[in-house]
């Protein structure tokens, strides 16, 4: 089945500064990769989609400014938090569809997440 | 906005029982998902269906569009079926998943 990677899987860090999470499609191209946040006892929540070579959108509540998204090839996805802050601690996971290859189209692959605190 | 409704939300039950999982959702949808999450959080998609029932293993999901419901059995349920079960949903014109707040399945050997 399809692969997807993240890293780092767990990271600590000062308030103040600023982590980047990768997010990998390792055996298909995903044109779209989506990244969810997980807080303790919470359901996932989806915070913005990101598409090759576009801008990523957002949902509600998300600040764009704050967690910037680079989606440049079409097997790699960034998320960097900025001026990380510990309410920022969260599970952070991100999917990966398939561009129209083999793979149904609707089918989403999960990484295993980066665990992010913030002291 | 997709309302995900599961349940239960915590399920505990013996070794070799039968079980089921139910989500049910407000608006329709293009596709719907059953995860499993474990405890160190990685998550494995485990089905994805539009219609109909599908089986693997041990493990099969049905779901009812008309009345927007599926459903997770496990048959002759093992302790490391013990983890969380998520179900989500994609709408027709939305991209990223909606999800249920989970089940909480302990299989007790």
């Amino acid at each position: 089945g399809a692969v997807v990677s993240q890293h780092p899987s767990r990271v600590i860090c000062k308030s103040g500064t600023s982590v980047k999470i990768e997010c990998r499609s390792l055996d298909f191209q995903a044109t779209t990769m989506f990244w969810y946040r997980q807080f303790p006892k919470q359901s996932l929540m989806l915070m913005a989609t990101s598409n090759e070579g576009s801008k990523a959108t957002y949902e509600q509540g998300v600040e764009k400014d704050k967690f910037l998204i680079n989606h440049a090839s079409l097997t790699l996805s960034t998320l960097t938090v900025t001026s990380a802050h510990p309410e920022d601690s969260s599970f952070y996971i991100c999917s990966a569809r398939d561009g129209g290859g083999a793979l149904s189209y609707n089918e989403q692959f999960f990484g295993p997440g980066t665990r992010l605190t913030v002291l | 906005k997709n309302e995900v409704e599961q349940s239960p939300q915590n399920l505990t039950a013996q070794e070799g029982e039968f079980i089921t999982i139910n989500c049910s959702y407000s608006v329709g949808i293009s596709a719907l998902h059953w995860l499993q999450q474990h405890p160190g959080g990685g998550i494995v998609s485990l089905f994805m269906l539009s219609s109909g029932k599908k089986k693997h293993g041990r493990l099969i999901a049905t779901i009812n569009i008309q009345e927007k419901h599926s459903s997770l059995h496990i048959t002759a349920s093992h302790p490391r079926d013990s983890a969380v079960y998520i179900c989500a949903v994609r709408g027709g014109g939305a991209d990223g998943l909606t999800f249920g707040k989970g089940t909480h399945l302990i299989i007790q050997p």
